[in-house]
């Protein structure tokens, strides 16, 4: 079974450009999450959906993020403009249910000069 | 509110010798809890998780976790560490309800083996 993909895997931009993150999850999962981790912190939730239709994204910095998850399959995350301390790896999960195990991908590196 | 703390930053063990990393967590209902693993620039891997029942829940890789109720702990331990278990630890707990929910996690242990 194909686990979570995502990409790019490392990014490296200037402070004011925007930067484009993509997930694709496990076939079938309903429930899909973007999480932030910064550097020597655990994840912190930025959005969920269920299929297409968002959750949760009280932690989702509106001014600058933005995610969308067309035909509840792929999602995109979307920083603009970055700022230095958007310097984080961005990690993908997807779960089968609204309950239980996450399924995470190997993250997406974002550096912010 | 919900909040989970890994009260070691970082662990150094011997190979051979026993583990115990420590969780706390802060939830209001029966918990949901987890312990997640992630090497380096790798994504997180489920070690093993405690939903209800049994107190003792093993994972993978040779790892069990006991969840006390009384001390709010899902302390995560290992009798044997191998070189290949240096990584990040993550506790985290479950918050969930009818519409959705989330994992709350720790800022993590780090675990360095000694050969």
């Amino acid at each position: 079974e194909a686990g979570v993909a995502q990409s790019p895997r490392y990014k490296i931009i200037e402070k004011r450009q925007s930067v484009a993150f993509w997930c694709n999850p496990i076939s079938g999962h309903a429930t899909l999450y973007w999480y932030q981790q910064i550097l020597g912190q655990g994840p912190k939730l930025l959005i969920q959906f269920q299929n297409n239709g968002v959750v949760d994204d009280s932690q989702l910095p509106k001014d600058r993020f933005s995610a969308e998850r067309l035909k509840g399959v792929d999602s995109t995350l979307k920083i603009q403009p970055a700022k230095l301390e958007d310097s984080a790896v961005y990690l993908c999960a997807s779960s089968p249910t609204l309950a239980g195990e996450l399924f995470f991908g190997e993250g997406s590196r974002l550096t912010v000069l | 509110a919900q909040s989970v703390t890994q009260p070691d930053i970082h662990i150094t063990v011997s190979e051979g010798a026993s583990l115990e990393l420590r969780c706390n967590y802060s939830y209001g209902a029966t918990p949901y809890l987890f312990w997640y693993v992630q090497s380096p620039g790798q994504g997180l891997q489920l070690l093993l998780k405690y939903f209800s029942g049994d107190t003792l829940v093993q994972g993978i890789k040779g790892f069990e976790a006991e969840f006390k109720r009384s001390q709010s702990s899902f302390n995560l331990r290992k009798p044997s560490v191998h070189w290949s278990d240096a990584a990040e630890y993550f506790c985290a707990v479950g918050a969930f309800y009818n519409q959705g929910g989330k994992l709350i996690f720790g800022q993590g242990t780090e675990l360095s083996v000694k050969p």
